[in-house]
């Protein structure tokens, strides 16, 4: 599969765990982002990577959240003290630093109990 | 930063017949601005999507169009299908000054198409 991958697709938590999750792009996408959609909405975007470097965080994301993209390939999105309402779906786009257009992976589904 | 509203939310057509759906952005500096079909549980696949440079573009039964003027874009679909039946997302692409170039998204519209 060249497509993005995101690993697990479902996590269900209990309310102030840790959880991690693990997004691997398009391999010679260079530019990575994190969004979150809830029920009935839009994805919001969270952040951007470009290589490894993150660029860019948007003010959805608190202190509670950390992503990471040590060598400029996969990324990972840590969520700690988990509450209900971190309970969405986590979805990973690549894109080639030329084009415009994102491409999705299927998404992580987190419910936090 | 970019604010983008769609219409409508819900949307209901006979199989054959022709379904619109209409945006506005707020950002006139936003040029790209893609339609993204998400089924149920799967991820957004991107149908069609329009520079600010073009007026118009079609892809078989799917077209859309900007108003760069009045800034707001439409998704036009002809000869509607019950596979069409899914969740349509218009976006815009903006720069937030990060050089990130982020999609900012719709709230989407539920399309049924009914046989």
């Amino acid at each position: 599969d060249t497509g993005v991958s995101q690993d697990p697709r479902h996590k269900i938590t209990k309310r102030g765990q840790n959880v991690t999750f693990r997004c691997d792009p398009i391999s010679e996408h260079n530019r990575l982002y994190w969004y979150r959609q809830t029920l009935g909405q839009g994805p919001e975007f969270l952040t951007y990577f470009q290589n490894e470097a993150q660029l860019e965080k948007s003010r959805l994301l608190s202190d509670r959240f950390s992503a990471e993209r040590p060598k400029g390939s996969f990324s990972t999105l840590e969520i700690q003290r988990t509450e209900q309402g971190d309970s969405a779906m986590y979805l990973c786009a690549s894109i080639l630093t030329s084009s415009d257009e994102q491409f999705f992976g299927p998404g992580t589904r987190l419910t936090v109990l | 930063g970019e604010n983008v509203e769609q219409h409508p939310s819900t949307l209901s057509v006979q199989e054959g017949d022709s379904a619109v759906i209409k945006c506005t952005y707020s950002d006139s500096a936003s040029n790209y601005f893609p339609w993204y079909k998400q089924e149920l549980g799967k991820r957004p696949q991107l149908i069609i999507d329009i520079r600010s440079n073009v007026g118009e573009k079609k892809d078989q039964r799917i077209a859309v169009t900007l108003n760069k003027t009045a800034k707001h874009f439409s998704l036009h679909i002809t000869e509607t299908q019950p596979e069409d039946s899914a969740v349509y997302f218009c976006a815009a692409i903006s720069n937030s000054g990060a050089g990130s170039y982020q999609l900012t998204f719709g709230k989407g519209t539920k399309l049924s198409v009914i046989p």
